[in-house]
């Protein structure tokens, strides 16, 4: 299975600062078959990027993904309370689809 | 509006049995690939089956092989989720979701998760 590592396990950022969200691929995938996902406390996850740096319908622009290959990011630009979750990488490459372990931001 | 529920869940004994549901609406049911992904309490995201819009491809993670069993019934816009000689590790929300694709790179739908408890 292809393994996907996040780092930081936690992030703490103040409201307003940059956030950046890291996913390491075990092996190389194609930009198309990447996403990141938004899990807010008792809800299901939310897709908010989907290869690799297209926002899903919705998502505000201080969102962004990049990446290629087997490193892939997120950027929320200007932090917000209601962006304190946890988030989460996916890979769609190969059967099974794997995510990473997450990320949890929490606002400073 | 596209809408997942899911249910079934509940308070199960290892070794026990349960089926899980998966009622879809709001859009054509049979055109999308559908996938069983839990979350155990405290713990991230494991996808442990899935299933294409026809049928005819299935998948299991390891440790499910051999003791759940995936079906959808296109007729009725269901997915289906049935388990097997339960173990307490199998406790997890259970969430019923077609997920991004390829083919369908903006369709991205997520029940609202089911919780199954595997426990004495």
């Amino acid at each position: 299975d292809i393994v996907l590592t996040q780092s930081p396990a936690t992030l703490s950022v103040s409201p307003g600062e940059r956030a950046t969200l890291s996913c390491r691929v075990s092996q190389s995938i194609s930009n198309t078959y990447f996403a990141w996902y938004r899990q807010k406390p008792g809800q299901a996850p939310s897709l908010l990027i989907y290869g690799a740096s297209n926002r899903a319908t919705g998502v505000p622009d201080r969102f962004s993904g990049s990446g290629s290959g087997a490193d892939f990011t997120l950027t929320i630009s200007r932090l917000e309370p209601e962006d304190s979750a946890v988030y989460y990488c996916q890979q769609y490459a190969g059967m099974p689809r794997t995510f990473g372990q997450g990320t949890k931001v929490e606002l400073k | 509006e596209v809408q997942l529920v899911e249910s079934g869940g509940g308070l199960v004994q290892p070794g026990g049995s349960l089926r899980l549901s998966c009622a879809a609406s709001g859009f054509t049911f049979s055109s999308y690939d559908f996938y069983w992904v839990r979350q155990a309490p405290g713990k991230g995201l494991e996808c442990i089956s899935y299933i294409s819009g026809s049928g005819s491809s299935i998948y299991y993670t390891e440790s499910v092989k051999g003791r759940f069993t995936i079906s959808r019934d296109n007729a009725n816009n269901s997915i289906y989720l049935q388990m097997n000689r339960l173990k307490p590790e199998d406790s997890a929300v259970y969430y019923c979701a077609s997920l991004t694709s390829g083919w369908h790179p903006l369709f991205d739908s997520w029940g609202q998760g089911t919780l199954v408890t595997v426990s004495s």
